[in-house]
């Protein structure tokens, strides 16, 4: 089991609410990926950070910012949140020096705005 | 842009029986072909990986092929079992991206006792 945490679970929110989305990981990995999926859908990248105060935008453009200012956290904010909004958020974290390069994938928020 | 294509439709199998699932993909081959597995309300969670220069990978009772030719991976689960049913991504890294993932959409595996 991956040392990847993500709070909360499930939210269920209101229109025009600023909402953060928690992600810490443990195991010391610099690079950092939020990721957006519909059900039935494929992953689609919308955050990543390769390390302390680096942060890019992924290939699906989104409304959210992150922030890295430690190496085990990459909070994810909605400062409005609007139904189009409503997805699962799923954090990942790698390890540069891995030869596999895998992914380990947090348990995922399932976030609904009403 | 680079595409890749999972069948769509759920993967229906008898216990005991290979599963065979497809990943198709679009222009330039990855430097890295990844699997990973699903459950319902969960993240994935990486099973293999096979290079550029490899034709198959195995694991246990998992098996991956992948063709540069065709532009395509297999994977294989021998011997199935009830717990194996999940949905399947494959994931594309070119080597070139910092470490990105380009995924696939999955395909539904359901296996039969």
């Amino acid at each position: 089991e991956a040392d990847i945490y993500q709070t909360p679970r499930y939210l269920v929110i209101g229109t025009g609410k600023k909402i953060t989305l928690e992600c810490s990981q443990t195991m010391g990995h610099d690079k950092m990926y939020w990721y957006q999926q519909d059900p039935g859908m494929e992953l689609h990248l919308i955050h990543y950070s390769y390390g302390v105060n680096s942060t890019e935008k992924g290939d699906l453009s989104s409304e959210s910012t992150v922030s890295r200012i430690r190496t085990e956290h990459f909070p994810l904010t909605l400062e409005s949140a609007r139904p189009s909004h409503t997805s699962q958020y799923l954090c990942a974290s790698s390890d540069p020096g891995s030869s596999y390069n895998e992914q380990f994938f947090g348990p995922g928020t399932r976030l609904t705005v009403l | 842009s680079q595409k890749i294509e999972q069948n769509s439709e759920a993967l229906n199998i008898q216990e005991g029986k290979t599963a065979t699932l497809t990943c198709n993909y679009t222009n330039y081959s990855p430097a890295y072909l990844q699997w990973y597995r699903q459950d319902p309300g969960r993240g994935p969670v990486f099973l293999l990986l096979i290079r550029e220069n490899e034709k198959e990978k195995r694991k246990e009772r998992l098996k991956v092929t992948f063709d540069t030719t065709l532009k395509q991976s297999l994977f294989h689960i021998t011997a199935s079992q009830p717990a194996d049913s999940a949905t399947y991504l494959c994931a594309l890294d070119m080597g070139n991206q910092g470490g990105k993932l380009i995924f696939g959409q999955g395909t539904e595996l359901s296996v039969k006792p």
